[in-house]
């Protein structure tokens, strides 16, 4: 159980493209989603949370007009790379969390590429 | 703010034992997880501790938390090849379920 798939695995894209990477719990209800970004051989980084039916809470720094998050639904949330530029390439990591615990479980990543 | 520390490298013989330390600041939180990322790939739950235990076993695996210290490790006995990956231990931030990621121990399993 409690696993998340994320779609797509990498994805190519030119420079002032807007690219959608979709997160989803596929057999439990995720209250919350928690999207972060890692830069090769570094850790991940809280880029936002999300709780099903509200806005995103972004962390400092992170542009939430640039990285617009949906989480439209207990099982799907998105994160869309707006206006994409080389410096947003990197692998994009989504984790969920249902009500009554703590632990996240993990996608396997998204790697975007901005040519 | 919340620092969670690890060591980057740790190089072990195939059928030793590894030790990961970590080492973090909130000691409010509930549960403290270690997490293994193999290349490319997300984030696999190994296994966590609740703060009120000393140690946890999961078959290979040894969680010690010393809570007066703020120090927890990780002990993979028998480490195989197939061991090797980065592996993050996280602290949730205060009561919520937000983590704070460790920088991760890259362990490498020599044959």
């Amino acid at each position: 159980g409690a696993v998340v798939s994320q779609h797509p695995s990498w994805v190519i894209c030119k420079s002032g493209t807007s690219v959608k990477i979709e997160c989803r719990s596929l057999d439990f209800q995720a209250t919350t989603m928690f999207w972060y970004r890692q830069f090769p051989k570094q850790s991940l980084m809280l880029m936002a949370t999300s709780n099903e039916g509200s806005k995103a809470t972004y962390e400092q720094g992170v542009e939430k007009d640039k990285f617009l998050i949906n989480h439209a639904s207990l099982t799907l949330s998105t994160l869309t790379v707006t206006s994409a530029h080389p410096e947003d390439s990197s692998f994009y990591i989504c984790s969920a969390s249902w009500s009554y615990t703590d632990t996240q479980y993990f996608g396997p990543g998204t790697r975007l590429t901005v040519l | 703010g919340e620092d969670v520390e690890q060591s980057l490298f740790l190089s072990v013989r195939e059928g030793d034992s590894s030790v990961i330390n970590c080492t973090y600041t909130d000691s409010s939180s509930t549960y403290l997880y270690w997490y293994k990322q193999e290349p490319g790939a997300g984030l696999q739950l190994l296994t966590y501790i609740f703060s009120n235990m000393d140690m946890k076993q999961d078959q290979r695996l040894t969680v010690l938390l010393n809570k007066k210290d703020k120090h927890l490790s990780l002990r993979i006995a028998d480490t195989q090849t197939g061991d090797s990956a980065i592996y993050f231990c996280a602290s949730p931030r205060g009561t919520g379920n937000q983590f704070y990621f460790g920088t991760g121990t890259s362990l490498t399993v020599i044959p």
